[in-house]
């Protein structure tokens, strides 16, 4: 049981370039976000899941794509990336049937720099 | 909408002393759970402790606890008997959990660092 997992751990970019970030989850939830993390901002959310082939935007979500093709995945698209997008992506995951007390799980975040 | 703000940007304490972190919260929906996650300097998200919104006592784990004052909306994260290891990012989160699929949101973080 792995848990979340991202891919890469880390990436350089340069601006203009596209990538796509991978978050895989093998705890079947149904529920899936992706965060940014900037110095001194905390976690923000881009974008969200609450089931296959679903998705929603977040507080973020300029500049991103994602899509839920497969329940167990989630990936964070960058069409052209800006300096303005390096930061720490974190990936994480919830279970739709549990209570309310149920947290988030979180992969282990992808450090992206753009130049 | 709903929001967490944590007002200390770094906290220093000796080991072995108790330090309270503090975190207000905003929100309209009378259904909420409040979270608090570690980061390490490793960077990954540890959960520590969670509070819900009609939870008639304060929640405790282990040397965690939280002060939940419902009145203030306030949920301070108290740690007792600090260790060295307990340097770190600490983080306040909200979920509103009257809807489904709903986000935790974040505070910006307070950065605890202990020394002997």
């Amino acid at each position: 049981n792995a848990g979340v997992t991202q891919t890469p751990k880390f990436r350089v970019l340069k601006t203009g370039q596209s990538m796509t970030l991978l978050c895989a989850q093998d705890m079947n939830h149904e529920y899936m976000y992706w965060y940014r993390q900037d110095p001194g901002m905390g976690l923000r959310l881009i974008h969200y899941s609450v089931g296959e082939g679903t998705t929603a935007k977040g507080e973020v979500p300029d500049g991103y794509n994602v899509s839920r093709l497969k329940k167990q995945n989630f990936l964070l698209g960058l069409e052209s990336a800006a300096p303005s997008q390096t930061s720490v992506y974190f990936c994480a995951s919830r279970d739709g049937l549990a209570s309310g007390s149920a947290g988030q799980y979180f992969g282990p975040g992808t450090r992206l720099t753009v130049t | 909408a709903q929001k967490i703000t944590q007002t200390q940007p770094g906290m220093f304490v000796q080991e072995k002393e108790a330090v309270t972190l503090d975190c207000t919260y905003d929100t309209s929906d009378p259904s909420y759970g409040l979270f608090w996650y570690k980061q390490p300097s490793s960077g990954e998200m540890i959960f520590l402790i969670y509070q819900g919104s009609y939870d008639q006592q304060n929640a405790t784990e282990g040397r965690y606890s939280l002060n939940f004052q419902k009145a203030r909306k306030s949920a301070n994260l108290v740690i007792s008997a600090s260790q060295l290891g307990d340097s770190a990012m600490y983080f306040c989160a909200m979920r509103e959990i009257g809807q489904a699929g709903t986000a935790l949101i974040f505070g910006k973080g307070t950065t605890l660092s202990v020394s002997s």
